[in-house]
């Protein structure tokens, strides 16, 4: 079953604009991180989170945890038509190494 | 350092046959993850391996099986496939240490005809 949920499931925004997803997750959680994949290929880490962090920035991506909601938000500022892509926020499941949980991703579409 | 790599990229098989799919991890990482997306369910965990050990495994049949060699490399087989097996196969490599960050290989895409 799926650990993660994004919201919304598809957004569509103008080049320059601001892109927010969100991504709701069920159990604890040590880290939440964050993916893209663009169409049909593999994917691409973006940023991880630790549990006791409340925000991180990377470049145009800013990602806020609020592990009492067992909540997370991407933000992606300035977009451009590259960040056109499905993103995915994964939590490791407790006790099984390797085995990250995937929700079913939000997928972007930056009109330039 | 080179990244992940899959091999092959496509694949059209019949049902009833069977594949192997193979994964080279980035140099250094000692634990390969094989997980199987779909449009329906979506990213799904097959299994885990670490130093040739299967640690973890996912909610899939018996008929998914994999194996790890000592040079970390890893290969995951289907036997007996059914139409349901048409998927994007997809390897994440990482060091192992638990709950970090994985880098993924490009995917293979198999098709059961």
């Amino acid at each position: 079953s799926q650990q993660g949920e994004e919201d919304p499931q598809a957004l569509s925004i103008q080049e320059g604009e601001n892109a927010t997803m969100n991504c709701s997750y069920k159990t604890s959680i040590n880290n939440l991180q964050w993916y893209r994949q663009n169409s049909g290929r593999g994917l691409v880490h973006l940023i991880l989170i630790r549990s006791n962090e409340r925000e991180k920035h990377s470049g145009r991506l800013r990602v806020t945890l609020d592990t009492s909601k067992k909540s997370s938000s991407l933000l992606i500022t300035a977009s451009r038509a590259a960040d056109t892509a499905s993103y995915f926020c994964a939590t490791p499941m407790m006790g099984s190494q390797g085995n990250l949980i995937f929700g079913k991703g939000t997928k972007l579409s930056v009109k330039p | 350092k080179a990244g992940v790599t899959q091999t092959p990229r496509y694949l059209i098989k019949t049902r009833g046959q069977q594949v192997t799919l193979s994964c080279s991890p980035i140099s250094g990482h000692r634990s390969v993850s094989w997980y199987q997306q779909t449009p329906g369910q979506g990213l799904q965990f097959l299994f885990e391996y670490f130093s040739e050990t299967q640690r973890n495994k996912g909610n899939f049949p018996g008929r998914f099986s994999g194996r790890q060699f000592s040079n970390s490399r890893s290969e995951m087989n289907v036997s007996t496939l059914e139409l349901g097996d048409s998927a994007l196969y997809l390897c994440a490599s990482s060091t192992g240490q638990g709950g970090e960050t994985q880098y993924f290989g490009p995917g293979t895409r198999l098709l059961v005809l």
